[in-house]
């Protein structure tokens, strides 16, 4: 059971925009901690896809952006490609656990 | 290019010992916190261990307190993670990762780059 909590799954269509939830506590992201998500596609190794809240590294599409407010974050991703279809998390860190932590995880399906 | 590289992973009977190692090129290992992370089949990710540049500090998830050791050998570009005491529930794609530069408030930061990971299986 993570601190940070996760959809386990959503889906959507090619060209739709689609969000993905990670809520927290005052002990995560209500705590003022950033949160970052990865991408991992199937059978790969998970990849940096957004860091401090809302800052995409070098070479992720602009299609993908983050936010956070109070003790929630969402990604979301907008112009929905197949490529897309991957399982995606979020982290922060969790005072309570004196650790970092990862939300259990959103499959994405493309339609 | 940054790569990261995991080995030693393998099959361990239950209550045995594991060393990993993650070999790093293309960056400035010294100057760089470094992470492990691991994922159980079919599960999601989970946080296990870091250390920052010059090993002043190492952190452990509850999980594995006690049993596993993060080192590393910033003369070799290599990092390390000892793992005793093993069971069934440490059985998981082990990845090492790359953390911030420096050591302030390392749990916080992103990782960045990722290894292709090494197969831990605890079983008898």
């Amino acid at each position: 059971q993570s601190v940070l909590t996760q959809p386990p799954s959503v889906s959507g269509a090619p060209g739709q925009r689609v969000t993905i939830s990670c809520t927290g506590s005052s002990s995560n992201i209500g705590a003022g901690y950033d949160v970052h998500w990865y991408q991992q596609l199937p059978g790969t190794a998970p990849k940096l896809l957004m860091f401090a809240n809302n800052n995409r590294p070098s070479g992720v599409p602009d299609r993908f952006s983050g936010s956070k407010s109070g003790t929630s974050a969402s990604l979301a991703i907008t112009g929905l490609q197949a490529e897309d279809e991957a399982d995606y998390y979020c982290q922060s860190y969790d005072s309570s656990l004196s650790g970092s932590a990862f939300g259990g995880g959103t499959k994405l399906t493309v339609l | 290019d940054v790569q990261l590289v995991e080995s030693g992973g393998g099959l361990v009977k239950p209550g045995g010992s594991l060393r990993l190692s993650c070999a790093a090129s293309g960056f400035t290992f010294s100057t760089y916190s470094m992470i492990w992370v691991r994922q159980a089949p079919g599960k999601g990710l989970e946080w296990v261990s870091s250390i920052t540049p010059s090993s002043g500090y190492m952190f452990y998830a509850d999980s594995v307190k006690g049993r596993f050791t993060i080192s590393r050998d910033n003369a070799k570009n290599s990092l390390y993670l000892r793992m005793n005491s093993l069971r069934a529930e440490d059985t998981a794609m082990y990845y090492c990762a790359r953390g911030p530069e420096g050591a302030t408030a390392i749990l916080t930061k992103w990782f960045d780059p990722w290894g292709q990971g090494t197969l831990v299986t605890v079983s008898s």
